[in-house]
């Protein structure tokens, strides 16, 4: 079965940076595209972006172009998510996922990163 | 940008009612959408036609349906159009208990 296990939370001061990461097993990696969705507190998901397994292509949306970066690393079957100059709007839960055809079937579990001074 | 417009943004039921939600897409994304589950404090969840549901459309119109709700059906519900980037999802329906 598809699983996606998340590192866990993170608590970071303004303008800090912040790298996640994902760990997929239970298919074959680079068959599915992935995914990150954030949730602030309160709010609903938002998808913040797509990246190929074989980590040669993504796709941000515009407001997080230059603050965000997905890579993957094949070897270890693991997607990366770092996040630059944090501010407090950036404090959410955030989720990795993945799916065929680049849809979003299945979810990791969820990292809470805290942006706090 | 495609913009996902849900309704209602909540909805008040009782146990054993049946309820739509809607999705509404600003252009065709054919069939490439997804209703999820939300319960507090948990990740997402896919749901697949025949989970106690029923999902009709294509183009720009989606309808999820609960039929006869269960206690467990209480939650919010997310749309997700992939079809085209940047991906989005709607704002989401809480579905609570009357």
């Amino acid at each position: 079965q598809v699983q996606l296990v998340q590192s866990g939370a993170e608590v970071k001061e303004p303008g800090a940076s912040v790298k996640l990461s994902c760990k997929a097993s239970g298919y074959i990696f680079t068959s599915y595209f992935l995914h990150w969705v954030r949730q602030a507190p309160g709010q609903g998901l938002e998808w913040m972006g797509i990246i190929n397994p074989i980590g040669d292509s993504t796709n941000y949306p515009q407001r997080f172009q230059g603050r965000i970066i997905m890579t993957t690393d094949t070897s270890s079957n693991t997607v990366y998510l770092e996040v630059s100059r944090l501010r407090s709007e950036d404090t959410a839960v955030y989720y990795c996922a993945t799916g065929s055809r680049r849809s979003v079937e299945y979810w990791g579990q969820g990292t809470q990163v805290t942006v706090s001074s | 940008d495609i913009q996902m417009t849900q309704s209602p943004s909540s909805l008040s039921a009782s146990v054993g009612d049946r309820v739509t939600i809607t999705c509404r897409a600003s252009q065709d994304i054919g069939n490439d959408f997804g209703w999820y589950q939300q319960k507090s404090g948990k990740a997402p969840k896919r749901l697949l036609s025949g989970d106690s549901t029923l999902q009709s459309g294509s183009g720009t119109e989606f309808t999820l349906t609960l039929t006869s709700l269960q206690p467990e059906d209480f939650a919010t519900y997310y749309c997700l159009q992939h079809n085209t980037y940047p991906f989005s999802f709607g704002q989401g329906t809480k579905l609570e208990i009357k």
